[in-house]
């Protein structure tokens, strides 16, 4: 079975600085990797995806996240962030061939000007 | 194009009473799943239907039920609903399962269900 721990439940960071959102993923098989975003009131939008090749994944709203085998981790990165990136994030894995996504608890990304 | 669409947006019941959501795929995507997000937390994955079968089932109990229609919409039905059963639905749709020739999942804004 997988799962998917994000390691922060809250993470304040002031408008322009660099953040970094960390995920850590269990699974016995090959797994493929999502970081979704959620604004107040909405459904999730897929910021980016790791299903092979190049480790390090762009994504939109330039954000990016690498993929790390050996640690089992997936952390998301931008390197200034908007008061716009307001929002809850969410890290999850599935195995290929399936929508079942296992999703992480959640990080709250809180953007002061 | 119109993205997923479910319906209602928000919806309240009472505790023993059944409730039905719906939900349209973006036009030609033929994989749906639902999905329960609790205040908090992150979706817990109930259902898959890919072409009419169902391709997978969560850790829920029986009173959730879920079926896909010949145009690939689908409803989630819940029975003899419990305040605990209060949150937001989401479905999410595919045009196939991830993984294939790099598809990706697409959500809807979700159906927001409170149980008195």
């Amino acid at each position: 079975a997988q799962s998917v721990t994000q390691l922060d439940s809250q993470v304040p960071v002031f408008e322009e600085a660099p953040v970094e959102l960390r995920c850590n993923y269990s699974s016995s098989v090959s797994v493929y990797l999502f970081w979704y975003v959620q604004y107040p009131n909405q459904g999730l939008q897929l910021l980016l995806k790791y299903l092979s090749g190049s480790t390090l994944v762009k994504g939109i709203n330039g954000f990016e996240a690498e993929f790390n085998k050996s640690q089992t981790s997936f952390h998301l990165r931008k390197p200034s962030v908007h008061i716009s990136d307001t929002a809850e994030y969410f890290c999850a894995v599935t195995k290929p061939y399936t929508d079942k996504l296992i999703f992480g608890t959640g990080t709250r990304l809180q953007v002061f000007p | 194009d119109a993205g997923v669409t479910q319906s209602p947006t928000h919806l309240i019941k009472t505790r023993g009473q059944h409730v039905t959501l719906r939900c349209s795929p973006i036009s030609g995507h033929k994989s749906v799943s639902w999905y329960q997000q609790v205040l908090g937390q992150g979706p817990q994955f109930i259902f898959q239907y890919y072409e009419k079968e169902e391709r997978g089932r969560g850790n829920f109990p029986d009173r959730f039920s879920a079926r896909q229609f010949p145009n690939y919409s689908s409803e989630l039905n819940v029975n003899a609903l419990l305040l605990g059963d209060s949150a937001l639905y989401l479905c999410a749709s595919s045009f196939r399962l991830l993984g294939q020739d790099n598809e990706k999942l697409f959500f809807g804004s979700g159906t927001q269900l409170s149980v008195l």
